[in-house]
């Protein structure tokens, strides 16, 4: 156990549709990171916050949005979705911004029908 | 934008034979980590490399760092079943580049 908690596990919903991820990271991280992953690209890093603030941007689509929240708990929302959003999303969690050592949720995977 | 490209793509061996997977990149990472993610499941930390040159082992497996800090390596000696899994690197930009970078990672399958 990571200690990274993304809820929910499964997800099922329709194009068009909106949804809600979200994770809480271990005791004491600052720094959370949002990845998707699909079995053609890999791990992809969508976005990073740290202590609320947004630290560092990655291949995220203007559809896609996150926040972390003061208790650090983050939500990633997905807005006006298609097939090809049908992936898996991790969440990792690390102390601080520099230390890059990351330990990922069990991911919520998202299937757009 | 950096890339990190690891080979193979996909290894199948039997138990108890050596294997080494290969991350390579044309950019200098300040450090890098291998993770290992078994199906359903997020990766989890093995190592992070952070000296060029630096050779790290955790019991059969042994993790090099290339000298200019582009490259790496895993080797796993007397594989088992249980090291099966999708081995993957992953660099760091250092300074002000939170971001990790992923490679596609390679599919080990180990068979009794």
């Amino acid at each position: 156990d990571s200690g990274v908690t993304q809820t929910p596990k499964h997800l099922i919903t329709a194009t068009g549709q909106r949804v809600t991820l979200r994770c809480s990271p271990r005791s004491g991280d600052l720094s959370v990171y949002w990845y998707q992953q699909s079995l053609d690209q890999g791990l992809q890093f969508l976005i990073q916050y740290y202590n609320g603030e947004e630290r560092a941007k990655g291949n995220i689509l203007e559809r896609f949005s996150a926040q972390q929240f003061p208790d650090l708990h983050s939500e990633l929302n997905l807005s006006s979705l298609e097939l090809g959003d049908s992936a898996l999303y991790f969440c990792a969690s690390s102390a601080q911004p520099g230390n890059t050592e990351a330990f990922f949720g069990q991911g919520t995977r998202l299937t757009v029908v | 934008t950096q890339l990190l490209e690891q080979s193979p793509q996909f290894l199948s061996i039997q138990e108890g034979e050596n294997l080494t997977v290969y991350c390579n990149s044309s950019s200098v990472f300040s450090s890098l980590q291998w993770y290992r993610q078994e199906p359903g499941e997020g990766p989890v930390l093995l190592v992070t490399v952070v000296t060029g040159g630096e050779v790290k082992k955790l019991k059969r497996l042994t993790f090099q760092f290339g000298d200019a800090r582009k490259d790496s390596s895993l080797h796993i000696t007397a594989a088992q079943p249980g090291d099966t899994g999708l081995y993957l690197c992953a660099g760091a930009g250092g300074g002000s580049n939170y971001k990790l970078t992923f490679g596609k990672g390679t599919l080990l399958t180990v068979n009794p």
